[in-house]
């Protein structure tokens, strides 16, 4: 079974700054996907980022960019320039990429990092 | 387009009832997943339907089902409910629930038992 493990109970910036979120995952699989949603406290959970394994790549979207380390099975998130709706619990998720059976929907959460943002 | 719909968006219920949570996914999405949200345990998956079939399903007692209507709204029950059970469930709905297809997420029905 997969395992995805958050350090970082809650983290905190100021806004503008630059602020990393850590996540590491366990799994003897060799083709997965990453994700990273952010849950704002109107609950509805929100996809970030999303990283294939298979790719070197690190994956960024405008503000948002990502540390993947495939040997070391870490994948952290970067959220340069932070806005006050940055303010979230983060969730850094694992999805399978072994098409049916137990892979069908599910995805692995981490327990969340609950980022504040200070103006 | 409009997004997932829960329904209700709160509910309370006492212990040993049953409940019935409501899911809608995007127009054309086929495929419906639920998970339970807890402080305690975090995000858990219950279950994933596709077609009106259920292809998987998490590690939760049988209390829990589900299913899937032929214009691909979902609902689950809960049966016999307990202290335990008292969670935000979320749904998230995806075009074939294919691993590629990013799932998209409802607000949740948040469930309190007393």
């Amino acid at each position: 079974a997969q395992t995805v493990t958050q350090s970082q109970p809650e983290m905190s910036v100021q806004e503008a700054e630059t602020v990393t979120l850590s996540c590491t995952y366990d799994t003897s699989e060799s083709d997965y996907y990453l994700f990273w949603y952010k849950q704002p406290p109107s609950r509805q959970m929100i996809l970030v980022i999303r990283q294939e394994a298979y790719k070197q790549q690190n994956a960024t979207e405008n503000r948002f960019s990502v540390n993947f380390q495939k040997a070391a099975k870490s994948f952290s998130l970067k959220i340069s320039d932070s806005q006050l709706g940055d303010a979230a619990m983060y969730f850094c998720v694992y999805r399978s990429a072994n098409a049916g059976g137990t892979s069908y929907g599910k995805l692995t959460f981490g327990q969340g990092t609950i980022l504040t943002v200070h103006p | 387009k409009a997004g997932v719909t829960q329904t209700p968006r709160y509910l309370i219920k006492t212990r040993g009832q049953q409940v019935t949570l409501s899911c809608s996914p995007i127009s054309g999405h086929r495929s419906v997943s639920w998970y339970q949200q807890t402080p305690g345990q975090g995000l858990q998956f219950l279950f994933e339907y596709f077609s009106e079939t259920q292809r998987n399903k998490g590690n939760f007692p049988g209390r829990f089902s589900g299913r899937q209507f032929s214009n691909s709204r979902s609902e689950m029950n809960v049966s016999t409910l307990e202290l335990g059970d008292s969670a935000l469930y979320l749904c998230a709905s995806s075009l074939e629930g294919q691993v590629y297809q990013p799932q998209h997420f409802g607000d949740g029905t948040r469930l309190s038992i007393l």
